[in-house]
């Protein structure tokens, strides 16, 4: 069984463009977790999300950050109009159930480090 | 804002001896995480302990947790020099809140 895999592992661009993060949770999976951090820091959620359903996107900045996960295909992160700030580590996590209700826990990926130059 | 702080930031010991890191958070939870996260790597989930329970152990590692003091602490026998990484609490809601992690670094 695969764990979450994420790609690119490592993506550069440039200010003013778009960067696309994919995440494909763990099979049988239908809750996913995005994150970001920070050099030395620790992870900051951004958005929770179930197949088709945005759950909470509280963490996510309101403009140029989108997320989605449909019923086919992997969450897409989506950075519109990258700028320095957003150079950071996203990790996206998996759970087979809602966190609050079990004690399942989340299973992470291994990052996708976002560079703009 | 982060719930959880943990404590001490940095912590640099020998091989043999035993490493201890703390963890504060602010509301209340269902339970509580922790996790690795090896240099430039993604987390690794080491060991949940719910809200009901004081004390669990797994291999090496010793997790309390005092729900009225709001802590809990993570206790790592006879290091390694492997066991350097950065650990960090998470308390659950509806979704993982980590803190800013403590940095262990073993020397052998």
């Amino acid at each position: 069984n695969a764990g979450v895999m994420q790609n690119p592992r490592h993506l550069v661009r440039r200010r003013g463009q778009e960067a696309r993060l994919r995440c494909s949770p763990m099979k049988g999976h239908s809750h996913v977790y995005w994150y970001r951090q920070l050099p030395e820091e620790g992870l900051k959620f951004m958005v929770y999300l179930q197949k088709e359903n945005i759950i909470d996107e509280s963490g996510m900045p309101k403009e140029r950050f989108s997320a989605e996960f449909p019923k086919e295909g992997p969450s897409i992160l989506r950075i519109q109009q990258v700028v320095r700030g957003d150079s950071a580590a996203y990790f996206c996590a998996s759970s087979r159930r809602e966190l609050a209700e079990t004690t399942d826990t989340q299973y992470f990926g291994p990052g996708t480090r976002l560079t703009v130059l | 804002s982060q719930q959880g702080e943990e404590d001490p930031q940095a912590l640099s010991i020998q091989e043999g001896e035993n490493a201890t890191m703390n963890c504060s958070y602010k509301t209340s939870i269902n339970n509580l995480q922790w996790y690795r996260q090896n240099s430039g790597r993604g987390l690794v989930h080491l060991i949940l302990i719910r809200s009901n329970e004081r004390e669990k152990h797994s291999g090496r590692l010793r997790v309390t947790l005092d729900t009225s003091k709001k802590s809990s602490s993570l206790l790592i026998t006879a290091s390694r020099a492997a066991d350097t990484a950065s650990y960090f609490c998470a308390t659950i809601r509806d979704k993982l809140i980590f803190g800013t992690g403590t940095r262990l670094q073993v020397f052998p």
